[in-house]
């Protein structure tokens, strides 16, 4: 398998601040991460693929320029919420990839972290 | 949009009693299935992936079956014991190479 954590496990931050997530891959390179997030009583739901040394892509929906996403390194991504309201108060997780292929394929294990639940006031 | 559905949203069992769930998804465009038991606090752990039409896996007490045809996946879990209290997760993986989650059945065993 592969252990991946996040930091913080849970935050609260006033409306219109910006909120840093820790997704990291502590014993594995992960070439591919993944963002989801979770509104309650429904699905995880896609917000972007991470690419480590290359721009996030981001799925239909969901807004580039407000959730900030670097995958800087190998064991790094981390997600910033940019002027976070209260719409965006959610549960986030992330995953990793372990497929040889460096990219996803239907057939691989994605590796969760604990995820991270954000608050907006 | 895929519509990826489990039923029962949720169930309450007592210790020793069998049960099972069910996952509906799209019929075409299949690549794989993904079944995960997420704790709560704790990070989502993969049971079993599953690609083949009439595939059945089997991990301890818990066991999974494939329908592609008719896109549905059923999961086992025999004599459930308070430790298998969990949500458990279905996910399928289309044509588009990611994975489209259901909301997932939550599972509370009492003694």
């Amino acid at each position: 398998g592969a252990v991946v954590s996040q930091h913080p496990s849970w935050v609260i931050c006033k409306s219109g601040t910006s909120v840093k997530i820790e997704c990291r891959s502590l014993d594995f390179q992960a070439t591919t991460m993944f963002w989801y997030r979770q509104f309650p009583k429904q699905s995880l739901m896609l917000m972007a693929t991470s690419n480590e040394g290359s721009k996030a892509t981001y799925e239909q929906g969901v807004e580039k320029d407000k959730f900030l996403i670097n995958h800087a390194s190998l064991t790094l991504s981390t997600l910033t919420v940019t002027s976070a309201h209260p719409e965006d108060s959610s549960f986030y997780i992330c995953s990793l990839n372990r497929g040889l292929a460096g990219v996803f394929l239907g057939t691989d294990t994605q590796y969760f972290g604990p995820g991270t639940r954000l608050t907006v006031l | 949009i895929l519509n990826v559905e489990q039923s029962p949203q949720s169930l309450h069992v007592q210790e020793g009693d069998s049960t099972n769930f069910t996952c509906s998804f799209p019929s075409s465009n299949f690549y794989a299935l993904h079944w995960y038991r997420w704790e709560t606090a704790k990070s989502p752990e993969a049971l079993f992936v599953m690609t083949l039409n009439g595939d059945e896996k089997k991990k301890g007490r818990i066991s999974a079956t494939l329908n592609t045809k008719e896109g549905y996946s059923y999961l086992y879990i025999k004599g459930s014991q308070p430790e298998d209290s969990a949500t458990y997760l279905c996910a399928f993986a289309g044509t588009a190479s990611k994975l489209t989650f259901g909301t997932g059945t939550r599972l509370q065993v009492t003694l």
